[in-house]
């Protein structure tokens, strides 16, 4: 059964950091690429990153980039999300989320059930 | 980069009405949207890709149709259940752009 399991939120001050982490297990985690999404109070679903299965891809949304950094622990089978300079509009339900079987760009076939980042004074 | 929009923005329909939810993508995406079920408090759930491939445990009410740059996810006969926010997906290249999605009730 594929498990994702999200930890590292919390409340953060804005221009602070942290580190998020999605330990994965029930699949071959070196073998897909792993993403992370987001979702605001209020608002919808919005892509923040994805890395390649290897780790020697990655891909940021316009909002993070230059500020957050995704990587993977193969070996753990962990994926990571460090977030840097956060802002106020970083506020969300942070999901790691599998990529779906097939070649190339894929869809989400498992999400883990979120981990609540707050950024606030 | 390629937008994705989605009409309406919610809507209110009877228990067995058929329910229809159209996503615009603003330059041909050949068939790379993926469907999502969002209920509250729970984890987003894909209901369909490739357009209209449903996945696996997915109630067969649900269908997904089109290609290019329109798309629709149809549910048959919607039941209580259903209540949630549906969003379409886009996943031919990055960015991964999700549309602002479509929230669904029972009248």
């Amino acid at each position: 059964e594929v498990q994702l399991l999200e930890s590292g939120g919390g409340l953060v001050q804005p221009g602070g950091s942290l580190r998020l982490s999605c330990a994965a297990s029930g699949f071959t985690f070196g073998n897909y690429a792993m993403t992370w999404v987001r979702q605001a109070p209020g608002k919808g679903l919005e892509w923040v990153s994805t890395i390649s299965g290897g780790g020697d891809g990655t891909f940021y949304a316009d909002s993070v980039k230059g500020r957050f950094t995704i990587s993977r622990d193969n070996s753990e089978n962990t994926l990571f999300l460090q977030m840097n300079s956060l802002r106020a509009e970083d506020t969300a339900i942070y999901y790691c989320a599998k990529r779906g079987d097939g070649s190339g760009w894929s869809y989400f076939d498992y999400w883990g059930q979120g981990t609540l980042v707050t950024v606030s004074s | 980069d390629i937008q994705m929009t989605q009409s309406p923005s919610s809507l209110s329909a009877s228990v067995g009405d058929r329910v229809t939810i159209t996503c615009r993508a603003s330059q041909g995406i050949s068939n790379y949207v993926a469907w999502y079920q969002k209920k509250p408090g729970k984890v987003p759930k894909v209901l369909i890709y490739a357009a209209s491939t449903l996945q696996s445990g997915v109630p067969s009410r649900f269908s997904g149709s089109g290609s290019g740059t329109d798309f629709t996810l149809t549910i048959s006969s919607l039941q209580p259940e259903d209540v949630a926010t549906y969003y379409c997906q886009k996943y031919n290249s990055v960015p991964l752009t999700f549309g602002p999605g479509t929230k669904v009730d029972i009248k």
